[in-house]
């Protein structure tokens, strides 16, 4: 069984902090990790992917990976309420178009 | 074009009611999936179509019927549903990225069984 795991929160930050979500995987053979922001009530939406060992950054977005721990995490820099959501990470593990989705983090930026 | 179009937003319906879902995307992507999500939890994949083929059935019961009428349309036939089967319903499709697929999500349909 394929697991993502993820602490479902809430995560409190401060507006203009920094808020850390984590995640990590059981599957050594996952190729590519995603977030997902979804609002309540709306759909998620792909806010990053990444797939190298490393940083990498889009805004005030920089998701982070770890293969060798099995770790992805992400960063939201200048954290707006507006940010205020739920962060979903998600794992392809090759196969068949195959995603599985963590339970995700609730993230409240407190103004 | 960038989007995909679910159709309706809101649906309730009765245990022997039979309804269907509607999904359309033109963004050419060559995967479409049914995935089903309750509240507070990650969606689960129900099915998936590849070139217009069911590649994936996560063991949905048949109440369920989905639809692939060609590569831009995906439709989910429902009957004789269950109260548990209230959640919100979401259409993806999918880009392949170099490393994973891409999957870009329509606004769902919330699903009542009375």
């Amino acid at each position: 069984q394929k697991e993502v795991e993820q602490n479902s929160g809430p995560l409190s930050v401060p507006e203009g902090a920094i808020a850390s979500l984590n995640c990590t995987y059981s599957d050594r053979g996952s190729q590519s990790f995603f977030w997902y922001r979804q609002y309540s009530g709306k759909s998620p939406e792909l806010i990053m992917f990444i797939y190298s060992n490393g940083d990498k950054e889009d805004g005030r977005f920089t998701a982070q990976l770890n293969k060798a721990s099995q770790y992805v995490s992400l960063l939201i820099r200048d954290s707006q309420p507006s940010d205020s959501a739920t962060y979903l990470c998600a794992v392809y593990s090759g196969g068949y178009q195959k995603v599985t989705f963590g339970i995700g983090t609730k993230l409240q930026v407190i103004p | 074009d960038t989007e995909v179009t679910q159709t309706p937003k809101h649906l309730v319906m009765g245990m022997t009611n039979k309804k269907s879902l509607k999904c359309e995307q033109h963004m050419g992507h060559r995967a479409m999936y049914w995935y089903k999500q309750k509240a507070k939890k990650p969606p689960e994949l129900m099915f998936v179509y590849s070139y217009e083929k069911l590649s994936i059935n996560e063991s949905v019961p048949s109440r369920f019927s989905p639809e692939c009428p060609n590569s831009s349309l995906l439709n989910l036939h429902l009957h004789a549903l269950q109260p548990e089967d209230s959640a919100l319903y979401l259409c993806a499709s999918s880009t392949w990225t170099g490393g994973g697929e891409k999957l870009f999500f329509g606004s769902g349909t919330q699903l009542s069984v009375l």
